[in-house]
């Protein structure tokens, strides 16, 4: 069983929709959490970092963390056409040092 | 430059080839990874170092030899590799390897072909 479940996609949404996007783990000590988005021929980006449970908001995108269904989300208001790239959440035990990445799911948005 | 360069980009070479990758960093960050990045996979770490010491080598085949000779630059050392090592490379840096949550931030990536 992989540490990390990420649904691969694609996913296509039309310009204005509200994107979901999410992640399992099965590792209950997690700690702390992350969302990098990667465009084409890009490294990855620090998208949004949250620590625990809870909610965090930066402009349109929110992070949810449900650590008792050992779920996370990236929810995306508003999508743009420039949001259409792969979203790889990621995830670091306290005591670790080593991120452990989802597989990535890519998002094309229409406009 | 800013951030973390990395080159070449793109990379073809023979399974008899030797080649390196460079990474460098602009942020003055002490710690320096190497990812792998393939098709429909997780991203996978291959090496971290930390202030120039090598931390964690995650079961990478002997073909592939990391050098850091100092904490903005690091190498990726390839020889006889195989076609299935055909994938993104990335390198990322952070401030420090704690272990408590360090962002990490990452290059373009090298895309190698190995034919």
């Amino acid at each position: 069983q992989k540490e990390v479940e990420q649904d691969p996609g694609p996913l296509s949404v039309p310009e204005g929709a509200i994107v979901s996007l999410n992640c399992t783990y099965s590792n209950s000590a997690f700690q702390y959490f992350m969302w990098y988005r990667q465009y084409s021929r890009k490294g990855p980006e620090l998208l949004m970092y949250t620590y625990s449970s809870g909610n965090k908001e930066d402009g349109r995108f929110t992070a949810q963390v449900d650590k008792s269904s050992k779920y996370i989300s990236l929810f995306i208001r508003d999508s743009q056409p420039s949001d259409s790239a792969t979203y790889l959440c990621a995830m670091y035990l306290p005591s670790g040092s080593r991120l452990t990445f989802g597989e990535g799911t890519q998002l094309t948005v229409n406009p | 430059e800013t951030g973390v360069t990395q080159t070449p980009r793109h990379l073809v070479m023979g399974m008899t080839n030797k080649k390196s990758l460079k990474c460098e960093q602009h942020l003055g960050h002490n710690a320096m990874y190497w990812y792998k990045q393939s098709a429909k996979k997780p991203l996978e770490l291959m090496f971290v170092y930390n202030f120039k010491e090598q931390t964690e080598n995650n079961s990478v085949p002997s073909r592939f030899s990391p050098e850091c000779p100092n904490s903005s630059h690091l190498f990726l050392h390839l020889h006889t590799l195989q076609p299935e090592d055909s994938a993104l490379y990335l390198c990322a840096s952070s401030q420090a390897q704690t272990g408590v949550g360090e962002t990490q931030y990452f290059g373009p990536g090298t895309r190698l072909l190995v034919l």
